[in-house]
């Protein structure tokens, strides 16, 4: 059974803090995504990385960073949260094929107090 | 104006309605047409998709590109209580793997 796992359900934080959100596929996937999903704004695309060490900025890149230093993991960086930055973090991963399923990881709700 | 749009509902309907979500789409180049299925605090997951224009049938749910209009439809017979969610619709161009996803509709069956 494919997976992508998060490293935390529920997360809370305070503003300033620097916080590390763990993405993990077990699939072999080439690709991963960073994307936050808030109520009526749909899933934003944050950063994407295409293989080993590579990254791209997504649609809404200020104020996070990403790291991917081996293949199955993908971290997501808040330099110094804020409040703004409360929302679910979903993470993905997906084949190299155009076609290929992209699968989610269950998500982090993460709370900027 | 978003590459990809869909009215977020959210859209509440009673057991065995038909019910039809859809999305708008502006980029041409777009080739293949998913819809994901997104229960409440899950990730969301691959439900059905299509390459370029056409139907594709699984089931009570029924995929359906009209690339001419820009248009892509899902539609779910027979519907029952657990296909209660958020459905996404996402395209892409073929030369990349980004998604580019609409924003989601709330279906609610109710009993």
């Amino acid at each position: 059974d494919v997976k992508v796992t998060q490293s935390s359900r529920y997360l809370v934080k305070r503003t300033g803090e620097k916080v590390f959100l763990e993405c993990v596929q077990d699939m072999d996937h080439e690709n991963m995504f960073w994307y936050r999903q808030d109520p009526g704004l749909g899933l934003r695309l944050i950063y994407f990385s295409y293989d080993v060490k590579m990254k791209e900025k997504g649609d809404i890149p200020e104020g996070y960073s990403v790291s991917r230093e081996k293949k199955e993991r993908f971290s997501l960086i808040l330099e110094s949260a804020s409040t703004n930055q409360t929302s679910m973090y979903l993470c993905a991963s997906k084949g190299q094929h155009a076609v290929s399923e992209q699968y989610f990881g269950p998500g982090t709700r993460l709370t900027v107090t | 104006q978003k590459e990809v749009e869909q009215d977020p509902g959210p859209l509440s309907v009673p057991e065995g309605a038909i019910v039809s979500l859809n999305c708008t789409y502006s980029n041409s180049a777009f080739q293949y047409f998913m819809w994901y299925r997104q229960y409440s605090r899950k990730g969301p997951e691959l439900l059905m998709y299509t390459y370029s224009s056409g139907n594709k049938e699984d089931g009570r749910f029924t995929a359906q590109v009209d690339k001419s209009s820009k248009y892509i439809s899902l539609f779910i017979r027979d519907s029952q209580p657990s296909d209660s969610a958020t459905y996404l619709c996402a395209m892409n161009g073929g030369n990349t793997g980004k998604l580019i996803f609409g924003q989601g509709t709330t279906l609610q069956v109710k009993p």
